[in-house]
């Protein structure tokens, strides 16, 4: 079945510094990738997805790119800030952008001074 | 924006007791979920149900029933909750678009 495998666990990162959260996928068909974000005591939001015609998503500061031949969707930012601090998952759907979710198992990422 | 309310937001449970976690969305969507959170296991999905009056397993079904009397409603049970159940809960509906998440349910068992 449909899996991702993400960076998990902790990541610490000095404000100012580059974001690099990587996700790969396995999947029978062509999916849609997703990037959420978790906040403390907050629900998971939709921060990137996956466009079709293979245009990069970006959304505050953040971009990932889709690259079918390697099956990954990392996310990036050229530079950290304190606000990003966050839980932050990879996710697939094989039915389109509304469809059931496979979550990798998250990465909380925490931005120091 | 596209509203799921959760209902309790946090429930301390006995071990063998039965508990009922609620969702309600107002946005007319489909699709509704139930995940299930983890630290080192992300979120997996529980249940989830794309018509009223059925419902579909998800990746972890074992020891959870689901309910969807309406669009709008969609109930997780656990009829004999046990210690490995103590977990934060989500629901979540989607219509052809994203999927909106509601607030939580952060489930203790005893």
């Amino acid at each position: 079945g449909d899996s991702v495998t993400q960076t998990e666990g902790l990541v610490t990162l000095t404000e100012g510094l580059p974001v690099m959260l990587n996700c790969t996928y396995q999947s029978t068909y062509s999916p849609f990738l997703f990037w959420y974000v978790q906040h403390l005591n907050e629900a998971p939001k939709l921060l990137l997805k996956s466009f079709t015609d293979n245009k990069r998503p970006e959304h505050q500061g953040f971009h990932a790119t889709l690259h079918k031949s390697s099956s990954s969707f990392h996310l990036q930012k050229s530079s950290a800030q304190l606000s990003d601090s966050a839980l932050y998952y990879c996710a697939l759907s094989d039915g389109g952008t509304g469809s059931k979710l496979s979550f990798g198992k998250g990465a909380k990422l925490t931005v120091s001074p | 924006e596209a509203a799921v309310t959760q209902s309790p937001r946090s429930k301390v449970a006995v071990t063998g007791g039965k508990v009922t976690l609620s969702c309600h969305q107002t946005n007319n969507h489909d699709y509704m979920y139930w995940y299930r959170q983890d630290t080192g296991h992300g979120l997996r999905l529980i249940h989830y149900s794309y018509v009223a009056d059925s419902t579909e397993k998800g990746d972890i079904p074992d020891g959870y029933k689901a309910s969807r009397p309406s669009q709008e409603n969609f109930s997780l049970i656990l009829e004999l909750a046990s210690l490995s159940q103590t977990a934060v809960y989500f629901c979540a509906s989607s219509g052809t678009e994203e999927v909106f998440f509601g607030k939580g349910t952060r489930l203790t068992v005893v």
